[in-house]
Parts: C-alpha cells; sequence; structure tokens
C-alpha cells in the first residue's frame, strides 16, 4: 500500500516562532488531509489540499503532487497549536477509499 | 447534525464481553469510515460504508469486529469477545460523497478491555 512519512517526528518551538511540517508519500494520490488532533483526541480538519496552496490565518499549505509532498507551514505559532500533526492521503485512483495516515509529527510550543 | 457523534466516548469493559460503539454521522453524507488509533499501530483503517453497504470488510482486524449501518446513516462497530488488544480509540468519520472527498472525524470512542 502507500507510505506515508511526515517529519520531523517532534518540533519543540517557541511561542511566536514559525515552522515547517512535511508529508511525503510514495505514490500518486487523489485526497490529501492535515489534521490536528487536540489534547482531547479528536482530529480537527486543517486543509484538504491534493495539489496546489491554502492559507487559514496563520497556517498555510502546500502540496506537490508531481513530486509527492505537502507542506504545513505554522507562523507566529501559540501554545494552543501544540498537539499531533497528521497527514493522510488516499491512493489514486482511489480504490480502496480509504484514507492511510502518516506517524504524525508532535508539536510542543513553549510558552 | 453539526458534527460527526459518537457514543459512548470512553468505554471499559472486561476481557471477554461484547461492546458496541455508536456513531452518527454529519446530515446528508452518504460515506461513512471507522479507524482505530492504537499506541503501536497509528491510525489503521477498518471499514468504509457508502449508503447501507460495506463492499471491503478486509480491514477488520478479525472476525470477532463486524459494522453495520442502517438508513444511510447511524453505524454501529461491535467487537465480540474483547481481547486487551482491541484497547484502542475507535474513530468514525464521514464524507458527503465516497471517493476523493474531504472526511470529518468525530471525537472517538476510547476502549479498554480489562
Amino acid at each position: 500500500g502507500i507510505q506515508v512519512e511526515q517529519s520531523p517526528p517532534d518540533l519543540i518551538l517557541q511561542e511566536g516562532a514559525n515552522s515547517t511540517l512535511r508529508c511525503n508519500f510514495s505514490d500518486s494520490v487523489n485526497n490529501l488531509q492535515w489534521f490536528h488532533q487536540n489534547p482531547w483526541g479528536q482530529l480537527i480538519n486543517l486543509f484538504y489540499i491534493p495539489s496546489g496552496t491554502k492559507q487559514n490565518g496563520r497556517l498555510s499549505a502546500t502540496t506537490v503532487a508531481t513530486e509527492r509532498y505537502s507542506l504545513l507551514y505554522i507562523s507566529s505559532s501559540q501554545t494552543t497549536d501544540s498537539g499531533v500533526y497528521f497527514c493522510a492521503v488516499e491512493r489514486s485512483p482511489g480504490a480502496n477509499s480509504k484514507l492511510t495516515f502518516g506517524k504524525g509529527i508532535t508539536l510542543s510550543v513553549r510558552p | 447534525g453539526a458534527g460527526v457523534s459518537q457514543s459512548p466516548s470512553n468505554k471499559v469493559t472486561e476481557k471477554g464481553k461484547d461492546v458496541e460503539l455508536r456513531c452518527d454521522p454529519i446530515s446528508g453524507h452518504t460515506a461513512l469510515y471507522w479507524y482505530r488509533q492504537s499506541l503501536g499501530q497509528g491510525l489503521e483503517f477498518l471499514i468504509y460504508f457508502q449508503g447501507n453497504s460495506a463492499p471491503d470488510k478486509s480491514g477488520l482486524p478479525s472476525d470477532r469486529f463486524s459494522a453495520e449501518r442502517t438508513g444511510g446513516s447511524v453505524s454501529t462497530l461491535t467487537i465480540q469477545r474483547t481481547q486487551q488488544e482491541d484497547s484502542a480509540v475507535y474513530l468514525c468519520a464521514s464524507s458527503l460523497v465516497l471517493g476523493p472527498t474531504e472526511a470529518f472525524f468525530g471525537q472517538g470512542t476510547r476502549l479498554t478491555v480489562v
């Protein structure tokens, strides 16, 4: 099946710093989502971004599907950004209609 | 509903007992998915529904696991004769249609088998 690798596995930032989280995948995809898992375990949708660039406030994401990677940018980080960030992809063509998740990136933002 | 709703939020059960986990998807979403998150395995896909139909059950970990969906809405995941390795957070998601569309997750059910 498709492989999803996220890096770095852990990231510690001082409040106000910027960061880039990376997601590499091993095959063509027709769906890519970034999630933030909050301390209560819920997966919060950040971006649905199979290709192109999107921005939402301090967060932005870029997916270069032809080169099989996606980047999530966090600017002016806040303590509330702490948690685990997951990238999930659906292989193209969508034979199984399932998302395959990376192992996640644990972000800690220090005040 | 406004979001995907799962119940119960937490469930502690004795080894060997059966459990039922419930998922109420976003209103109007035809596709529904079950995932499991455990410490050693990360997030793994279990099963999906298109309407009431589950075409592929191969992601279910064993024959003790079953799932159904009725009326194109609520789904239940049943685990029979629970084992300690079944302890995990069970997450449900729904999307408007099956295929490459945005999926939205519920808050999960944390299952602990003692």
